[in-house]
This record gives C-alpha cells, sequence and structure tokens, in this order.
C-alpha cells in the first residue's frame, strides 16, 4: 500500500535559519499533501495544504512544494524561531484508498536552538 | 467553540477488559477519524467514516469496533483489552471538501497492564 516516510526523526537548527523537513511517498502520487504541527500532549494542528497539481504553497513563513517527479514535499520554515520546535507531520490523501482517507508518515522533531 | 471532544483523556485498563472512547464534534463534519499514535511514531489511522451509518477500516483495524449513529459522535470500542492497545488515541473530524483539513481533539492515553 501507499507509504508516507519522513526520512528525518530530528532536525537541530541554529535560530534564524532555515529549516527544511522532507516527505517522500512511494508509488502513485496522492492528490494532495498536507502538514501538521503538533506539541508534546497535544492534537496536530493544520499548517498547509498543496495539490497534486500545484508546485508550491505558502503561508507567513511556511513554504510547501510538491514535486511528483520526485515523489517529494519539502517544507520550509523560514526564519526559524524557538517557538517553531515543534513535531511536523506529513499526511497524503487522495490515494485508492479514497480521497479522503488520510494517512500520516512518522513526523519529523525540529528543535530550533536560541 | 469546542471542536472535537475526547473523552476520558487517560484511562488504565486491564488485559481482557472493555471500553469505549468517546469522540464529539460540534463543526457538522461529516467525516471522522480515528487515529492511535505510538512513542516516536507517526499517527496509525484505525477507523474512519465519512458520513452517519457509515465506516470503513484504515491501517491498523484489529482489536477496535466503531460506530456512527450520528454526524457528532464517533465511539471507538476496544472489546479485549491487550497490552498491543496502550497508545494515545486521537480523533478528528472534517468537511469532506477535498484536502479540507482535519480537526483533531486532545487524544486519549490508554494503558493496558
Amino acid at each position: 500500500s501507499q507509504k508516507i516516510e519522513q526520512n528525518s526523526e530530528a532536525l537541530n537548527i541554529q535560530e534564524g535559519k532555515t529549516a527544511t523537513l522532507t516527505c517522500n511517498y512511494t508509488n502513485y502520487s496522492p492528490a494532495y499533501l498536507q502538514w501538521y504541527r503538533q506539541d508534546p500532549g497535544r492534537g496536530p494542528v493544520f499548517l498547509l495544504l498543496i495539490r497534486e497539481n500545484e508546485k508550491e504553497k505558502r503561508k507567513e513563513r511556511l513554504k510547501v512544494t510538491f514535486d511528483t517527479t520526485l515523489k517529494q514535499s519539502l517544507f520550509h520554515i523560514t526564519a526559524s524561531q524557538p517557538a517553531d520546535s515543534a513535531t511536523y507531520l506529513c499526511a497524503q490523501g487522495g490515494d485508492s484508498g479514497g480521497y479522503q482517507k488520510v494517512t500520516f508518515g512518522t513526523g519529523t522533531k525540529l528543535q530550533v536552538i536560541p | 467553540n469546542a471542536g472535537v471532544t475526547q473523552t476520558p483523556k487517560f484511562r488504565i485498563l486491564k488485559i481482557g477488559q472493555s471500553m469505549t472512547l468517546q469522540c464529539a464534534q460540534d463543526m457538522n463534519h461529516n467525516y471522522m477519524y480515528w487515529y492511535r499514535q505510538d512513542p516516536g511514531m507517526g499517527l496509525k489511522l484505525i477507523y474512519y467514516s465519512v458520513g452517519a451509518g457509515i465506516t470503513d477500516k484504515g491501517e491498523v483495524p484489529n482489536g477496535y469496533n466503531v460506530s456512527r449513529s450520528t454526524t457528532e459522535d464517533f465511539p471507538l470500542r476496544l472489546e479485549l483489552a491487550a497490552p498491543s492497545q496502550t497508545s494515545v488515541y486521537f480523533c478528528a473530524s472534517s468537511s469532506g471538501q477535498g484536502g479540507s483539513p482535519l480537526h483533531f481533539g486532545n487524544g486519549t492515553r490508554l494503558t493496558v497492564t
């Protein structure tokens, strides 16, 4: 079955730098990818959506790309701040399981060092 | 503005006991989901529902049952609790429009001993 993989379990970055997180999928392209932020002891919170026919989306300091050739999405946080420290989850939807069957990667824990 | 409400927040079960995790949403969302999250792992889809009366299996449905008799509620039932079901359980809902974001509750932390 289709899998979503986030290769980095953890990423440490200096404050002010750009954090880049990677999400790869196997086989066929999902109809869309979503990115969520999860803080300890809380449920995930939605950040961004990108559809299969879109190459890039932006929201404030966040940017996400979708490369169907590489089967990859990149999630960027520019001018990172300690408050950005959290676990970031990539999710896919719209594979053969159904358009609204949403499955998640294992997440990347981002630590922004002051 | 409650969103998605999960109860209880914490529960300890003995092996073989049963329980129901409650989930309610007040956003009139058609789609609802149950996920489990183990330490250091992502979210695994247990069951989901696209509307009242309709449910379907996710990635890890064994040992669980669900029902969806109303739009608002989507309870998850554990019939014979096993240590492997020790996890944090998250319920989520979405409007069902393509790519619409999932709104999550704050989880139920379940320990089976």
